[in-house]
């Protein structure tokens, strides 16, 4: 499809395993970004990529998380030493620009990744 | 933290009834977005408001952003079964960065 892809659509995982959720953004947007959303809140973010590099990461929690973006087009967040408290769904968006959210540009968001920590 | 509050948190109507949502901060925005989110599906965005006083009109939707910048809302007219879901406000940061509210679930009953 055309849309932000992500996989998995779930995951279910033990406490202290290490996990990887991948986002497919829309071809051709230069702009991707990670936003964490727990249950019964709005969707909080964690990291903005402009093409390969990670332009503000300041959102992510701890040293635990990471996420990459080699080739400016898919991107990884990884999480080690995963805890009960990472449970949540993990949100993938992408934009075509580099510049302002304006009334001409939008986020586009993928479906994300359930992740459960058991 | 959440810096946009939204209010109600839940709300049911009857098909064909108006409602209205709230979004406030204490902060000012740049702009401010909503967006609707259903289960299983990540948001997707429903307008941008960028000056203060502003109104805009999607079908049925009104959405109106503050003179200062620090709040929104968001009326439905007539509501419709199709109109059921979360809907979100989000500020925009740094020209790039949303800080989203909690939500507003909406049900409207057949």
């Amino acid at each position: 499809g055309a849309g932000v892809s992500q996989t998995p659509s779930n995951k279910v995982t033990e406490k202290g395993k290490y996990v990887e959720l991948r986002c497919d953004p829309i071809s051709g947007h230069t702009a991707l970004y990670w936003y964490r959303q727990s249950l019964g809140q709005g969707p909080e973010f964690l990291i903005y990529f402009q093409g390969t590099g990670a332009a503000d990461d300041s959102g992510l929690p701890n040293d635990r998380f990471f996420a990459v973006r080699p080739e400016g087009s898919v991107s990884t967040l990884k999480i080690q030493r995963t805890e009960r408290g990472d449970s949540a769904v993990y949100l993938c968006a992408s934009s075509s620009t580099s510049g302002a959210l304006t009334s001409t540009d939008t986020q586009y968001f993928g479906p994300g990744t359930r992740l459960t920590v058991l | 933290t959440q810096l946009l509050e939204q209010s109600p948190q839940f709300l049911s109507i009857q098909e064909g009834e108006n409602l209205t949502v709230y979004c406030n901060s204490s902060s000012v925005f740049s702009s401010l977005q909503w967006y609707r989110q259903e289960p299983g599906e990540g948001p997707v965005l429903l307008v941008t408001v960028v000056t203060g006083g502003e109104v805009k009109k999607l079908k049925r939707l009104t959405f109106q952003f503050g003179d200062a910048r620090k709040d929104s809302s968001l009326h439905i007219t007539a509501a419709q079964p199709g109109d059921t879901g979360l809907y979100l406000c989000a500020g925009v940061e740094d020209d790039y960065k949303l800080s989203f509210g909690a939500g507003t679930t909406v049900t409207v009953r057949a």
